[in-house]
């Protein structure tokens, strides 16, 4: 079975300032991660994925994820906030590269502030 | 990217009426396609996975009854709420993805409002 947990359902950052937005995984096969991103009354559009490449892996508007299987982690980083980066994210996983069954996390509201 | 559309955005039935929302690959091929429930403020739940030409696969607890999929073609996938019950208002998102290696595309989410 596959999990993923997601700490903080709402992180605040100033804009400019460090996002981090923690993910954590659970599977028994290797893992194909992704990042998603939800704005209000809109369907998902996908930030980046691993896919067992490389580890670090740079997304769309500046993300980014660094895969770390000590640690079961896949957390989302942008160095520097923007007001339009105020949305909910969503981390899944899946057995293969996407195109199967996501398994979603709860989710993390970013809110943005000047 | 590829293109998902979902069709209506909105839709607002009477409790006990049907409603059938509809899931097209605008720019590829779908030989699968997914259903899912969003409730506010939550996650995303898997409904259930449809491939093209058989029969969709309900995860545990969905009533493959009252959410009718099909999946006749390998750009177009229908959900249809049988019996709308106002516990039935959700905003229900498919997408889809050309395989399982493949990637897999979102559609815009239909808001459904039973009455």
């Amino acid at each position: 079975a596959q999990s993923v947990t997601q700490l903080g359902s709402h992180v605040s950052v100033s804009e400019g300032a460090l996002v981090l937005l923690r993910c954590n995984y659970s599977s028994s096969v290797p893992p194909y991660l992704f990042w998603y991103v939800q704005y209000p009354n809109q369907g998902l559009q996908l930030l980046l994925k691993y896919t067992s490449a490389a580890t670090l892996v740079k997304g769309i508007n500046g993300f980014e994820a660094e895969f770390k299987k000590s640690e079961t982690s896949f957390h989302l980083t942008k160095p520097s906030a923007h007001m339009s980066d105020a949305a909910e994210y969503f981390c899944a996983v899946s057995k293969t590269g996407g195109g199967n069954k996501l398994t979603f996390g709860t989710g993390t509201q970013l809110k943005v502030e000047l | 990217g590829a293109v998902v559309s979902q069709h209506p955005s909105r839709v607002i039935c009477k409790s006990g009426t049907s409603v059938k929302i509809e899931c097209r690959s605008l720019d590829f091929q779908a030989t699968t396609m997914f259903w899912y429930r969003q409730f506010p403020k939550q996650s995303l739940m898997l409904m259930a996975t449809s491939n093209e030409g058989s029969k969709a696969t309900y995860e545990q607890g969905v009533e493959k009854d009252k959410f009718l999929i099909n999946h006749a073609s390998l750009t177009l996938s229908t959900l249809t709420v049988t019996s709308a019950h106002p516990e039935d208002s959700s905003f229900y998102i498919c997408s889809a993805s050309a395989g399982a290696a493949y990637e897999q595309y979102f559609g815009p989410g239909t808001r459904l409002t039973v009455t």
